[in-house]
């Protein structure tokens, strides 16, 4: 399974747009993109995935470069409870497809 | 659907004692996973199923720790002896068996052991 490289922090300012960056130079021509998040205390929750198009939902935007190495998740409007941490999950290709998660990035959304 | 259901959502023991948490999986899903949570560690896959048989248990920790499903409706994670390091939070998740599929988690068993 591919490995993905996150920073482990970043701050954005209430109703700005949060970026957050993910590297997966390794990643399978077969593997999707994940994006999970986690507010302290609860279960990881999932926020959006992609193999190689672009996707947008109703939490998220997820860009994916072309040569899909890495990919960036963009929250448009953060707000408070946007305060997680967020992982970056390249999804194996073996039966189940099992999520393997990183040390993510913690974003702090602030006033 | 009520989610994944876990249980307890807190557990305190005695160091030695036997622990025993427990899965039910959403309806329909034939993947599901254990994962552990620490803060030294974060959070480590312990075992996976797919349609109720063990895939891959290469994150047990070790032999005191053992994980059944004996259908498609309920897992069990079991330590016996526990040792106070066996204290995270244990979050059980399930999904359709599909490397598109997302992954739902549960709120989690936080397990301490004294």
């Amino acid at each position: 399974d591919a490995k993905t490289t996150q920073p482990p922090s970043m701050d954005c300012a209430e109703g700005r747009a949060a970026n957050l960056p993910c590297n997966h130079s390794t990643i399978s021509g077969n593997e999707y993109v994940y994006w999970y998040r986690q507010i302290h205390s609860q279960g990881p929750q999932y926020i959006i995935h992609g193999l190689k198009n672009n996707e947008t939902n109703e939490m998220a935007s997820l860009i994916i470069t072309e040569d899909r190495k890495s990919s960036t998740l963009i929250l448009p409007h953060a707000t408070l409870r946007d305060t997680a941490v967020y992982y970056c999950i390249v999804r194996g290709a073996n039966q189940g497809g099992k999520l393997i998660f990183g040390q993510g990035t913690e974003l702090s959304v602030k006033p | 659907d009520a989610g994944v259901i876990q249980s307890p959502r807190h557990e305190v023991t005695e160091m030695g004692q036997e622990v025993t948490l427990r899965c039910k999986p959403i309806s329909g899903h034939n993947s599901l996973f254990w994962y552990r949570q620490t803060m030294m560690r974060g959070l480590e896959l312990l075992i996976y199923f797919n349609n109720n048989v063990p895939i891959d248990d290469s994150g047990m920790p070790e032999d005191r720790f053992s994980a059944k499903m004996p259908n498609a409706s309920f897992s069990t994670l079991k330590i016996q002896p526990s040792e106070p390091r066996d204290s995270a939070v244990y979050f059980c998740a399930s999904s359709t068996d599909t490397r598109r599929a997302e992954a739902f988690f549960g709120q989690g068993t936080r397990l301490t052991v004294v």
